[in-house]
């Protein structure tokens, strides 16, 4: 079975500023997505960013950038210039890639952002 | 944003008492999926569908049953409501595409206390 580790629960950052949230997977698949959700205030569901294990690139989306590291297991988010809205719960998230899999997530248990102005 | 709509968004029942969340979708999605959310947990499966009739148990399906009569409706029963039940619950669906562009979209999320 997966399991995904997020080992902070709660971080904070000043606005404009960058942080990095932490993830790392166990998983002895070898063909997967990853995946990066916000989840702000009004418990929305929202898909940030994802990473599919087969390339070696980095995913990015505007502000958002994720470190890929197939090795070592990791799968760390960035958020460069911070603003008020990205004050959010963060969850990575684990999908195998086979139809076997039923796509199936398994979740991390989530880091609560604050940006603070 | 995805065709997914929950009912009821809230709920308040009594312990014993039977409970069925709805998760409604008009993208004609093979997958549904429905997660509970509780703090310290992230989001953990209760139960799936890979398509009318075929569901499967996921990691937290003790106490739930589903049912998925039709492709756009996925159904959670409580059958007897406990207080470990509180929760928020989310439905989600999932279409397999070429291209690494596999996502699962979610609802908005039902939040449902045993009291």
């Amino acid at each position: 079975a997966q399991t995904v580790t997020q080992s902070q629960p709660e971080m904070s950052v000043q606005e404009a500023e960058t942080v990095t949230l932490s993830c790392t997977y166990d998983t002895s698949e070898s063909n997967y997505y990853l995946f990066w959700y916000k989840q702000p205030p009004s418990r929305q569901m929202i898909l940030v960013i994802r990473q599919e294990a087969y390339k070696q690139q980095n995913a990015t989306e505007n502000r958002f950038s994720v470190n890929f590291q197939k090795a070592a297991k990791s799968f760390s988010l960035k958020i460069s210039d911070s603003q008020l809205g990205d004050t959010a719960m963060y969850f990575c998230a684990f999908m195998k890639s086979s139809s076997g899999s039923n796509y199936k997530l398994t979740f991390g248990k989530g880091t609560l952002l604050t940006v603070n102005p | 944003d995805a065709g997914i709509t929950q009912s009821p968004r809230h709920k308040v029942t009594e312990t014993g008492t039977p409970v069925t969340l709805r998760c409604h979708q008009t993208e004609n999605h093979r997958y549904m999926y429905w997660y509970r959310q509780d703090p310290g947990h992230g989001l953990r499966l209760i139960h799936y569908s890979y398509g009318v009739k075929d569901t499967d148990k996921g990691e937290v399906s003790d106490g739930y049953s589903v049912s998925r009569s039709k492709t756009e409706d996925f159904l959670l029963t409580l059958e007897s409501a406990t207080s470990s039940q509180t929760s928020v619950y989310f439905c989600a669906i999932s279409e397999p595409r070429t291209g690494g562009r596999t996502e699962a979209f979610f609802g908005q999320g039902t939040r449902l206390t045993v009291v």
